[in-house]
């Protein structure tokens, strides 16, 4: 698989706390992109970046914000976790916005 | 805004039965990619299409896309308990992102 890693693998959270999930890549692709998996809905996607500090929303991004401060890393934070959040969620990254992605292994948030 | 539905949701195979899932999209797309999903796993690609009315093979798996770059679909021949797992085609259209179907979940009984 392509260089993605995903911190935390798992996280339980309480309602109301900030939580920030970390991807970070080795590959140096210059995209690299947050979704959110649930039953019955897919992927969809929270959050974007084309370049360091250049980024832009997807479909869900309401109650999420991110960072991509270095090429390697792309921060997703949930500034005040709500239960609606709790959700399998997928770092991706390519080397252009419509060409192929790969993806890390996922981050199992719940939040209480 | 540009949409890709998956059908059908669910289909459960005996092993040796063959397989297809579509997909189709409510703006023309440049692209169509193919990902699949092992239970508990990431979203692994599997490929591209580009080109109008273009099939590709990849072993049992058959891809399609249709002439007018609205449709797309995934045909597995004699499936096997390795074709397990959730099956999702990704568009590409003028908003140069790629949109997810819902995907499509294979079961296969021995």
């Amino acid at each position: 698989d392509a260089g993605i890693t995903q911190s935390p693998r798992h996280k339980v959270t309480e309602t109301g706390t900030p939580v920030t999930l970390r991807c970070h890549q080795t590959e140096n692709h210059r995209y690299m992109y947050w979704y959110r998996q649930d039953p019955g809905h897919g992927l969809r996607l929270i959050h974007y970046s084309y370049g360091v500090k250049d980024t832009d929303k997807g479909e869900v991004s309401d109650g999420y914000s991110v960072s991509r401060s270095k090429t390697e890393d792309f921060l997703l934070t949930l500034e005040s976790a709500t239960s609606s959040q709790t959700s399998v969620y997928f770092c991706a990254i390519g080397s252009d916005g419509n060409q192929p992605q790969h993806f890390g292994d996922g981050t199992r948030l719940s939040i209480l | 805004g540009q949409q890709v539905m998956q059908i059908p949701q669910y289909q459960h195979v005996q092993e040796g039965e063959d397989f297809t899932t579509y997909c189709n999209s409510s703006t023309t797309l440049s692209n169509i990619q193919w990902y699949k999903q092992r239970p508990g796993g990431h979203p692994v690609f599997l490929i591209q299409l580009v080109k109008s009315g273009e099939v590709k093979k990849q072993k049992r798996l058959t891809f399609q896309f249709g002439e007018a770059k609205k449709n797309s679909s995934l045909h597995i021949t004699a499936t096997q308990t390795t074709d397990v797992g959730t099956y999702f085609c990704a568009g590409s259209g003028n908003t140069g992102k790629l949109i997810f179907g819902q995907g499509t979940t294979l079961q296969v009984k021995p």
